[in-house]
């Protein structure tokens, strides 16, 4: 079955610090959603993209959506307390359901 | 802004029992959605539903969970003999008319402990 990874399970980071979470799709995706969860919360949708080799860019963060549609990745420069979370893409590829990843836990020590 | 709401914040229930969980979407959404997140692990779909008929369900979707849109704007998720693994936080989610892969808003969630 559809298996979507993510990379690193888990990131602690100094405040200021950069922040990278990879997504690994087994599949080729439609298109790719970016969510939020912060802790004690409900993922909240970030971003959407849909082209082959997309980027793009919400202030401190940038999206890019690999060139087979099959891994996306997300950047956050300088990190902020604000930005702590698990971060989720999530996947469709043509079936009738979205298909989250595995997640990466930020954590941004001050 | 408009927010998917679901009832209650947290339920209790003893083992072998039937539990409903409630949703509210959001009110021109057409697409509604039950996931489930077990403690400190990824978001699971279950299934989704459109059009007063479940499009797709999962391998956790089975003959123990059913869901029902009673009237024009509750979303359930019914349990029938609940297990203790079923402990979980489950999410209600809904999108918008148009393609179905849109950008899906959750609500808080249920959390469900199963004693």
């Amino acid at each position: 079955g559809q298996q979507v990874m993510q990379i690193p399970q888990y990131q602690h980071v100094q405040e200021g610090e950069d922040f990278t979470t990879y997504c690994n799709s087994s599949t080729t995706l439609s298109n790719i959603q970016w969510y939020k969860q912060r802790p004690g919360g409900h993922p909240v949708f970030l971003i959407q993209l849909v082209k082959s080799g997309e980027v793009k860019k919400q202030k401190r963060l940038t999206f890019q959506f690999g060139e087979a549609k099959k891994n996306s990745s997300l950047h956050i420069t300088a990190t902020q307390t604000t930005d702590v979370g698990t971060y989720f893409c999530a996947g469709w590829a043509g079936a009738n359901n979205l298909f989250f990843g595995t997640g990466t836990r930020l954590t941004v020590i001050p | 802004e408009p927010e998917v709401t679901q009832t209650p914040s947290h339920q209790v229930t003893q083992m072998g029992q039937e539990v409903i969980l409630r949703c509210v979407p959001i009110s021109n959404h057409l697409y509604f959605y039950w996931y489930r997140q077990i403690l400190g692990q990824k978001v699971e779909f279950l299934v989704s539903f459109y059009n007063n008929e479940i499009s797709e369900k999962s391998e956790i979707f089975d003959d123990q969970f059913s869901v029902e849109r009673p009237d024009g704007s509750n979303f359930t998720l019914k349990i029938r003999s609940t297990k203790l693994e079923d402990s979980a936080m489950y999410f209600c989610a809904s999108s918008p008319p148009g393609a179905r892969n849109q950008p899906q808003h959750f609500g808080d969630g249920t959390r469900l402990s199963i004693l």
